[in-house]
This record gives C-alpha cells, structure tokens and sequence, in this order.
C-alpha cells in the first residue's frame, strides 16, 4: 500500500490549489481517504473523508466550506482544494487510508507542505 | 466534540526503559475506538494501535495499548533507540479527534 503526495506549493492568499494523493496497492474505491492537517508545529487535525466510489463526502465542521475534496478514479487519485488561500491554511497536509467511516488511518501519504504567504 | 487531553506532555527516558503514555477523554469515547500513532520529525504519523489494544501491522510486540471508557494508555515495554519521538492518540468513536501529543525523549 502506497500513497503518495504531490510535491510542496507556495501560493499568495486569494490563489486557488488543488493538491493530490495516488494511491497503489489495494483498491481505490474500497475504502474511505481522509485529509488531515499539521500547522507548523502543532498537532493533527482531521479534515474529512470521501468515499471514491461515490464520492460521498463529509467534512469536519471546522473544514466546511473551506475546501472540497474529490476523487479521479480512473488514476486512483484523491484531490484537495482551495479556492482562496489564507495564509492561516499554511500547514503540511497529509492523505490517509480511512478504516470505515468514523475512522483510523492505516496508511498515510508522505505529506504536502502548503505555504501560504504574500 | 470529545476532546483528548495527553499526558505528560514531554517524557524523558533512556533506551530500554518502560514507557507510560495517559490519554484522557472528555467523555466516553462510543466502543473504546481509539488509536495510537508515532510521528517523527519530517515523517508522517505512523499507525501503532487500534481498537484501544490491536497492533497494527508489523508493529513489534513492545507496543501495547489499553484502556476504555474515558482513559486509554500506550506502553512501550522497553525503548528502542528508534522509539523517541512524538506520539498522538486518536477517538473514532464520535466523529475523528486527536490528542496534543507526548513527546518521547531521550534523557
């Protein structure tokens, strides 16, 4: 099981990004993907998750409205994105296999780091 | 929203010593689903346990984890070099949360 992440971004507020995750070894849409942010330094906060079979989606109360999440299953890729950066979302952001759907995280990406700054 | 709260913050230990890692939920954590992770510095979090006490796989044995209810706890038998470094708690019974984590030093 893989998964990896697309490389570092630096951005300025107001600019839109779209980051990926590609997964290998088991099948994409057998089982629920997470997001999960890391703020220089801190801890991890949970996202959310999307099924890719149907692309059900759900979102922690505090990532609502903020960004969107899909999926390219015909390349086992999962997406996150922004439509208009802060420089608060500045954090490493990491894509994890999600078991079920109030999940754990077996396997995690290698991470995007994500700056944000004028 | 159940939060966790993990203590201590900061654990000063030498190689080969026992480690005692305390998370402590706000209220129950729904089927004591919890789980433990390890993250080093420039790596992604690595899954330890989960179900409250399952190793996951390839996970050594010196692991261990336990507990229900509103209190969980992750031992490391004997620390390995390879053993310091950050460690976060997770429920999964109500929604996703994390602890702030314990750090794992050498001393």
């Amino acid at each position: 099981v893989q998964l990896v992440q697309s490389g570092a971004e630096v951005k300025k507020p107001g600019e839109s990004l779209k980051i990926s995750c590609q997964i290998s070894g088991y099948r994409f849409i057998g089982y629920w993907l997470a997001w999960v942010r890391q703020m220089p330094g801190k801890d991890l906060e949970y996202m959310g998750i999307i099924f890719p079979e149907d692309s059900d989606t759900r979102y922690s109360p505090s990532f609502e409205g903020q960004v969107s999440f899909s999926v390219d299953t015909s390349i086992s890729t999962a997406h996150l994105q922004w439509r208009s950066l802060k420089a608060s979302d500045t954090a490493m952001y990491y894509c994890a296999r999600a078991v079920g759907d109030t999940p754990y995280f077996d396997y995690w990406g290698q991470g995007t780091l994500v700056t944000v700054s004028s | 929203e159940i939060v966790l709260t993990q203590s201590p913050d900061t654990l000063s230990l030498s190689p080969g010593e026992r480690a005692t890692l305390s998370c402590r939920a706000s209220q129950r954590v729904p089927g004591s689903y919890s789980a433990w992770y390890q993250q080093k510095p420039g790596q992604a979090p690595r899954l330890l346990i989960f179900g409250a006490s399952s190793r996951a796989t390839g996970i050594p044995d010196r692991f261990s984890g336990r507990g229900s209810g509103t209190d969980f706890t992750l031992t490391i038998r004997s620390l390995e070099p390879e053993d310091f470094a950050v460690y976060y708690c997770q429920q999964y019974g109500s929604s996703v949360t994390f602890g702030g984590g314990t750090k794992v030093e050498i001393k």
